[in-house]
């Protein structure tokens, strides 16, 4: 099966940076997906890795590790409207079916204040 | 807009009845995914359809099936509802089956399904 662990909440301050940890097990590991969701919203993506390093993307960057089985969010010039649930997702490669299989974490709150 | 439709986007209905939630993918994808998510936990993968043909399968319930019809979009069958059914069901969609690549998936707003 797998096992993806995020902390539920953090508070940070506008303007500043925040980094969001997720670590997992899986099997069959097919890459690592992070998506924003706001309260009563779908979820949408924000960024991807399947190899190990930093993948940037305006203020938001991912990193990934799969060795040791760890990602992380960062979050530059950290905004209001930030203010949402970070969702950590691993994808399984499936042998039988070719099935695609996306596992979401339960997901980091995160609240900006200024 | 992420181009998924969802209906209804609000649903009532009392326990052991039957709901149909409905989801049409964006124009040109052909993966659909079905995930339930209540207030204690997080989305829960229940199953993936590409082109017409289940291809994964999480934690779905035997009261629940889905299909996906030639013209692409797929429904979510709920039968014999609980109280803890009560939760909102999202519908992504993807070009393909995304063994490579971003994989991104593109979800609907939701329906909102309230078991009482």
């Amino acid at each position: 099966g797998q096992n993806i662990d995020q902390p539920t909440e953090m508070t940070a301050t506008e303007g500043a940076i925040v980094q969001i940890n997720c670590t997992y097990q899986t099997s069959g590991f097919n890459g690592l997906f992070w998506y924003q969701q706001h309260a009563g919203e779908a979820p949408t993506f924000l960024s991807y890795n399947v190899l190990d390093g930093l993948e940037e993307k305006g203020r938001f960057s991912s990193f990934l590790s799969r060795s040791k089985g760890y990602s992380y969010l960062l979050l530059k010039e950290l905004q209001m409207k930030d203010s949402a649930s970070y969702l950590c997702a691993v994808r399984r490669l499936i042998l039988t079916g070719g099935g695609n299989k996306l596992t979401f974490g339960t997901g980091t709150q995160l609240k900006v204040e200024l | 807009d992420s181009g998924v439709t969802q209906t209804p986007k609000h649903l009532i209905t009392a326990t052991g009845q039957r709901v149909t939630l409905r989801c049409s993918p964006r124009s040109g994808d052909l993966s659909v995914y079905w995930y339930q998510q209540s207030l204690d936990q997080g989305l829960q993968f229940l199953i993936h359809y590409y082109n017409g043909e289940e291809r994964a399968k999480g934690n779905i319930l035997e009261r629940f099936s889905a299909q996906q019809f030639p013209d692409l979009h797929s429904e979510l069958n709920l039968s014999s509802l609980e109280l803890g059914d009560s939760a909102l069901y999202f519908c992504a969609s993807s070009v393909g089956v995304e063994r490579d690549g971003t994989g991104e998936l593109f979800f609907g707003e939701g329906s909102r399904l309230t078991v009482l």
